[in-house]
């Protein structure tokens, strides 16, 4: 089993529709959970941090299920600038341990 | 100015020509890292450093080899570029968890490496 598995996708949406992403870990004392952007030929930036409680930024929901060692993240409303691949990370459970980059999920948000 | 910096932006080489891709950073970062990139593989681990006498092989260090050479500096070299080792090239730095960060990586633009 890979450390971090994502959808496969690609995900192609018309705009404003809400789309869900969806990351498994393999490492259950992983500590650290983030979702990054990446645009083409770009590199990748940080969109968020997720956290045990669940957290909202905007249109950006992400969800931590350590029970399931389960990732999501919810974009509500789509736009066509959303395009882009989004990234699960994930840290390996030490302080001592490299984070871990899944593989990625595409998304195309169609006019 | 950039926080992480990375020469050259693109390069086109040889098989067999050494090469050698540079990253700076002035974000004072202990960690760094080089990964590559290729079409629909995601990104994948070369080498990594968690301070200036670290040195860490990845998931793919083979024909790589890496140089920290100051806390700001981290340089990756291909000794003997081959055709499969082009790529896009990312350094990234980050603080460790627990020092007010949470190891939250920032990575430079990237290297566009040709090799033919």
């Amino acid at each position: 089993r890979k450390e971090v598995e994502q959808d496969p996708g690609p995900f192609n949406v018309p705009e404003g529709a809400t789309v869900a992403f969806n990351c498994t870990y393999s490492n259950s004392a992983s500590q650290s959970f983030f979702w990054y952007r990446q645009d083409c030929r770009k590199e990748p930036k940080l969109l968020m941090s997720v956290y045990s409680s669940g957290n909202e930024d905007g249109r950006f929901t992400a969800q931590l299920n350590r029970a399931s060692q389960y990732i999501s993240l919810l974009i509500r409303d789509s736009k066509l600038s959303d395009s882009a691949t989004y990234l699960c990370v994930v840290n390996g459970g030490t302080s001592y341990d490299k984070v871990i980059f899944g593989p990625g999920t595409s998304l195309s948000v169609i006019p | 100015d950039a926080d992480v910096t990375q020469t050259p932006r693109n390069r086109i080489t040889k098989t067999g020509k050494r090469i050698m891709l540079e990253c700076s950073q002035t974000k004072g970062h202990d960690r760094m890292y080089w990964y590559r990139q290729d079409p629909g593989l995601g990104l994948r681990l070369i080498y990594y450093s968690f301070d200036v006498k670290d040195i860490n092989k990845g998931e793919i260090s083979d024909g790589y080899s890496v140089s920290r050479q100051a806390q700001a500096k981290f340089s990756l070299s291909l000794e003997s570029a081959i055709p499969n080792q082009t790529a896009l090239y990312f350094c990234a730095t980050s603080d460790p968890p627990g020092r007010g960060s949470t190891d939250t990586q920032y990575f430079g633009p990237g290297t566009r490496l040709t090799v033919l």
